[in-house]
């Protein structure tokens, strides 16, 4: 089974300052998905950024990037020019390429603090 | 667009009592599940459907059960509430098979307290 380890309950920012959040998962698949989502104090699940385990660019969204390393099976998002806004709870996900798209495995999430 | 909507909001059930939380997606989308949040272990897959009539278990099924008599409704039933039910319950839809990069669309969440 596939397991998403989120190593930082907790981290802070100063606004307009950068933050990278941590994410290491483990599979013996080579096709895959992996996903970060947001969660604001409102509870709804953003999908913030999505990265193909096929492809060695690295995704990017505005001021959202990720950092894959396939080999080392991390998944880390940088967030640039941190905002008030980004302030919620952030997870990690991953699909396998050979089940249906109803079944992800999470990480623990990580709690992000933006201070003004 | 209404996407994925979950009913109710806020629930408060005492020990033994039953319930459904009721799931209901305006997409078209094949692909229905359920997810409970609890803190410090992020979401974990309870029940998943496929399609119309096809249901599956996923990571904690125990004390849950689910059916997908449409294509546009999942119900979750807790027919014997236990406190360790108490979470967040995050239904969710998506339209893309296994090998595609698709988008799971989650609705607003239920927080469900057993007491």
């Amino acid at each position: 089974a596939q397991t998403v380890t989120q190593s930082q309950p907790e981290m802070s920012v100063q606004e307009a300052e950068t933050v990278t959040l941590s994410c290491t998962y483990d599979t013996s698949e080579s096709d895959y998905y992996l996903f970060w989502y947001k969660q604001p104090p409102s509870r709804q699940m953003i999908l913030v950024i999505r990265q193909e385990a096929y492809k060695q660019q690295n995704a990017t969204e505005n001021r959202f990037s990720v950092n894959f390393q396939k080999a080392a099976k991390s998944f880390s998002l940088k967030i640039s020019d941190s905002q008030l806004g980004d302030a919620a709870m952030y997870f990690c996900a991953y699909r396998s390429a050979r089940t249906s798209g109803s079944r992800l495995t999470f990480g623990e999430g990580t709690q992000l603090t933006v201070n003004p | 667009n209404a996407g994925v909507t979950q009913t109710p909001k806020f629930q408060v059930l005492k020990t033994g009592q039953s319930m459904t939380l009721q799931c209901a997606q305006d997409m078209n989308h094949e692909y229905m599940s359920w997810y409970r949040q609890d803190p410090g272990m992020g979401l974990r897959l309870i029940h998943y459907s496929v399609g119309a009539g096809i249901t599956d278990q996923g990571e904690v099924p125990n004390g849950y059960n689910v059916s997908r008599s449409t294509t546009e409704d999942f119900p979750l039933r807790l027919l014997s509430a236990a406190p360790s039910q108490t979470s967040v319950y995050f239904c969710a839809s998506s339209s893309g098979t296994s090998g595609s990069l698709n988008i799971q669309y989650f609705g607003a969440g239920t927080r469900l307290s057993v007491l």
